[in-house]
Parts: structure tokens; sequence; C-alpha cells
């Protein structure tokens, strides 16, 4: 069936640092995919998205990348910040219905 | 913050018991996509809403039901409520649009229901 799935669920990084986040998913006929942020008692908060004919996208300091080779997608958060502790996922849309991963917890410490 | 507004934010019922959870769209919105959210897990899709009819359904019983209404605001409703209900509810509005693939899907804050 078709899934999303994430590598690791809690990644730590120090304060400045570089995070990336991973992402695989099953269906290889996706074509479009976002990531999201969610903070604690907040909903999902959209970040950046990619569709499948491109291999990268920027944000302001996030970069999404794509490998539809291997189905996997990962987002980069440059200079990391202690507001960017969250939950990311990686969702993939399909007909209009968002098909979300488990989730990877980003602790930012100083 | 995104304009959607849920109510309430927090809920306790016990099992067999019914539920309502209520929705407010972001204004000019005219889809509605209802998502649980069990702790730990991503969201999962319930069903989507526009233009009153339902228009999506995800893997879930016919005791999950909603309603959209004239001003687009929506209603989940959970029949004979199971302890494996107890979970963060999402709604989100998005403006659907002709010819676009996908509409960008503006969360609320959720209601948090606790079933005993």
């Amino acid at each position: 069936g078709e899934s999303v799935g994430l590598h690791l669920p809690t990644l730590s990084v120090q304060e400045g640092d570089n995070s990336i986040i991973n992402c695989a998913y099953s269906n290889s006929a996706s074509d479009y995919f976002i990531w999201y942020k969610q903070e604690s008692g907040k909903g999902p908060q959209f970040i950046i998205d990619i569709r499948s004919n491109m291999d990268k996208r920027q944000g302001q300091r996030v970069t999404v990348l794509l490998n539809k080779t291997v189905k996997h997608l990962s987002l980069q958060i440059a200079a990391t910040q202690p507001g960017d502790s969250a939950v990311y996922f990686c969702a993939d849309e399909n007909t209009d219905k968002l098909i979300f991963g488990t989730g990877t917890r980003l602790q930012v410490f100083p | 913050e995104t304009g959607v507004t849920q109510s309430p934010t927090h809920l306790i019922k016990t099992r067999g018991q019914q539920v309502t959870l209520r929705c407010s769209s972001q204004s000019g919105h005219n889809t509605v996509s209802w998502y649980q959210q069990a702790l730990g897990q991503g969201p999962q899709f319930i069903f989507q809403y526009y233009r009153e009819e339902e228009n999506g359904r995800g893997n879930f019983p016919p005791r999950f039901s909603g309603l959209q209404f004239p001003n687009y605001s929506s209603e989940l409703n959970v029949n004979a409520l199971e302890l494996d209900d107890s979970a963060l509810y999402l709604c989100a509005s998005s403006l659907a649009m002709a010819g676009s693939s996908y509409n960008e899907q503006f969360f609320g804050p959720g209601t948090r229901l606790t079933v005993l």
C-alpha cells in the first residue's frame, strides 16, 4: 500500500548546525511532496513543497531534495535555531488527500 | 496562525458515546479535510468535504461521519466511541480551484479527544 515513512524518530542538533531530516515513500506514482512542521499544541504548518519534476527546491533556510530513483526525500535546515524544535513530517499528496509519515522530532540544544 | 479554528480544544468521553467536533474554515476556503492523529503518529486522512458533499474518504468506518455547511464550516461526528479513537483530530481548509492539481491545506490546532 501507499506509505510515507521516516528513518529517524528523533534528531538532536546543536544550535547553528545544519539539520537533515529524511523521508522514504513507496508510491512511485507520487508526484507532489510537502514538508510540514508541527509544534506542540498546534496543527501542521507548511514549510516547503516539491514536485516530482524537480530534484531540489530552496526556501528560506530550508532545502528539499528529491531522489525519485530511490524514492527518498530530505529536508535540510540551515543554521538550526531553537525555534526549529518541532516534529517534522513529510507528506505525499494524492488527489488532494495528504499521506503523512510518522514524523521526526527535531531537538535543538545550545 | 492559519485562520482555521476548531472547538472544543479538549474533550473527554467514555466508550460507546457519541462526539461532535467543529471546524471553522479560513475565510474564502470551500474545502475541509479531517485527519486523525494518534499520539506519536502522523495525521491519517478521514475524509474531505467540498461544497457540502463528501469528496473522498480514507480507511475509516462509517461511524465516522461529517457535514459541511453553506458557510463551509464543518463537523466531524463519531458514534459508538472506542478507546482507539483517542487522538488529536485536525481539520484543514483549502480553496479548490479549477485546473489546480493541489490546493494548499491550512490546518487548525486540533481537538484532543480522550476516550475512557
